[in-house]
C-alpha cells in the first residue's frame, strides 16, 4: 500500500465550478500535511500548508482529518488557471523528508 | 533571487554510459533533495543531505547511483553504468529549517532519456 494515495483522475470540470480532492495516508505518525502543485512539464510548487483546524487561502480550502488520516483539497470558481496536477504531501515525525502522493489531475474547461 | 539551479535541463545517453546531474541549491538553505519522477512511480525522494551530509539515502535504487555535495552550493547526483529504466525527471530541491516552514523549493530538472 502507498504512503499517500491519491486518485489520479483526471477531473474534468467547467470554469466557475467547484472541485475536491482527496488524499489518505497511511502513517498515523504523520506531522504535517501541504498541497503542491505541478504544471505540465514543470517543477512541484508549495499550494498550501494543511493545518488541523482547516484553513482556506482565497478560493482554496484544505482541511485535514486526522482520525481518519485525510485529507482534502477544495476549489471554488475553477479557472482555466487552475489546471494542474496537486500533490498531496506529508511530513512524518523526526524526518525533514516529503512523501509526496502520485497527483489528480485537473482540467478546467471553458 | 535565484532559484534552485539545475543542469543539464535535458540529457539523452546510451545505456552503459555514465550520467551525472547536477544541482545548486538556494543560498543559506542547508537541506537539499534529489527526487525522481515517473509516470509509474509518481515523485520519489532519492537522497536528502543536511549542511552536505547525507541524512537518509534509502531511496538510492541501487549501487549505480551516487550523490555528493561537496560544498553547500553544489551537489551531484550520478548514475553509472545508466540503463533504459533510468529514464526520468530527476528533480532537486532545497529547503531552509527556519520555524516550521518545510517548504521544499524545487529546480525545474533533468530530463534524462537513457536509450
Amino acid at each position: 500500500r502507498k504512503e499517500v494515495e491519491q486518485d489520479p483522475g483526471p477531473f474534468n470540470v467547467p470554469e466557475g465550478a467547484t472541485v475536491a480532492f482527496n488524499c489518505t495516508y497511511s502513517n498515523s505518525a504523520s506531522q504535517s500535511f501541504f498541497w503542491y502543485r505541478q504544471d505540465c512539464r514543470k517543477e512541484p510548487k508549495l499550494l498550501m500548508s494543511v493545518y488541523s483546524s482547516g484553513n482556506e487561502d482565497g478560493r482554496f480550502t484544505a482541511q485535514l482529518n486526522r482520525a481518519s488520516q485525510y485529507i482534502s483539497l477544495l476549489i471554488r470558481d475553477s479557472k482555466l488557471s487552475d489546471s494542474a496536477t496537486y500533490l498531496c504531501v506529508v511530513k512524518d515525525t523526526g524526518r525533514r523528508a516529503l512523501t509526496f502522493g502520485s497527483g489528480t489531475r485537473l482540467q478546467v474547461q471553458p | 533571487d535565484a532559484g534552485v539551479i539545475q543542469s543539464p535541463r535535458h540529457e539523452v545517453t546510451e545505456m552503459g554510459q555514465e550520467v551525472t546531474l547536477r544541482c545548486k541549491p538556494i543560498s543559506g538553505h542547508d537541506y537539499l533533495f534529489w527526487y525522481r519522477q515517473t509516470m509509474m512511480r509518481g515523485l520519489e525522494l532519492l537522497i536528502y543531505f543536511n549542511n552536505n551530509v547525507p541524512i537518509d539515502d534509502s531511496g538510492m535504487p541501487e549501487d549505480r547511483f551516487s550523490a555528493k555535495m561537496p560544498n553547500a552550493s553544489f551537489s551531484t547526483l550520478k548514475i553509472q553504468p545508466s540503463e533504459p529504466r533510468d529514464s526520468a525527471v530527476y528533480f532537486c530541491a532545497s529547503s531552509s529549517p527556519r520555524g516550521q516552514v518545510y517548504e521544499q523549493y524545487f529546480g525545474p530538472g533533468t530530463r534524462l532519456t537513457v536509450t
